[in-house]
């Protein structure tokens, strides 16, 4: 089964404290992103990776890191998390211009 | 520019009532994919359907069935006979050109009542 598995769900921390995000995908895709969710700005693109080592920054990719070291996981970090940061995260990834699969999603709040 | 405009924010409909969601978009590309996406309430995000801007046909599956129009930009989604199950925010998104970004509308949250 196609899957798009983000970890953790839920994900309560501190200003400053940094965290990861993880992504990975079982379906050999070499697109990837990662977008978040916020209510009345729907959801933005915060990075993207066209295969391995290649990554690039989509609309709102200040305060993120993203690498891509193999095909398969495509992490989000937050160095120093700031509570403007507190959203809902999705991973997501596609092959050519087929649907993007998503992950579950992941609840951030910094407080 | 690129954009995807869904003009209703909320519906509330009965339940087997008929339901109809809009999608205007923009773009300059000839070539181009239209999205539906469900986010019901636990979250996910769930394909929908895929429409590229060569096929005009419309696509039936079940009670959802999409109609595309070029000619007005639109690609509305149409709920037959809605169920309680169906609620949900239902996005309409689009990829043109060579850029593999999605363009995201507002999405349109649905609610279907008993």
């Amino acid at each position: 089964e196609a899957q798009v598995t983000q970890n953790p769900r839920y994900l309560i921390t501190v200003t400053g404290k940094k965290l990861t995000v993880t992504c990975s995908q079982n379906m050999n895709h070499e697109y990837m992103s990662w977008y978040r969710q916020d209510p009345g700005l729907g959801l933005r693109q915060i990075y993207y990776s066209m295969n391995v080592e290649v990554t690039d920054k989509g609309d709102v990719p200040e305060g993120y890191k993203v690498s891509r070291k193999e095909k398969r996981n495509f992490p989000l970090i937050l160095e120093s998390p700031s509570p403007n940061q507190t959203s809902l995260y999705f991973c997501a990834a596609g092959q050519g211009l087929s649907a993007l699969h998503f992950g579950n999603g992941t609840r951030l709040t910094v407080t | 520019a690129q954009k995807v405009t869904q003009a209703q924010t909320e519906i509330s409909v009965v339940e087997k009532e008929d339901v109809t969601l809009d999608c205007v978009y923009e773009t300059r590309d000839t070539t181009y994919y239209l999205f539906w996406y469900k986010q019901p309430p636990s979250g996910e995000l769930v394909f929908l359907i895929r429409r590229n801007s060569f096929d005009e046909q419309n696509e039936i599956s079940g009670r959802y069935s999409w109609n595309f129009q070029k000619s007005t930009s639109s690609f509305n989604f149409t709920i037959t006979a809605s169920q309680v199950v169906d609620s949900a925010v239902y996005f309409c998104a689009l990829i043109s050109g060579n850029n593999r970004k999605l363009i995201w509308g507002l999405g349109t949250s649905l609610a279907v009542n008993p």
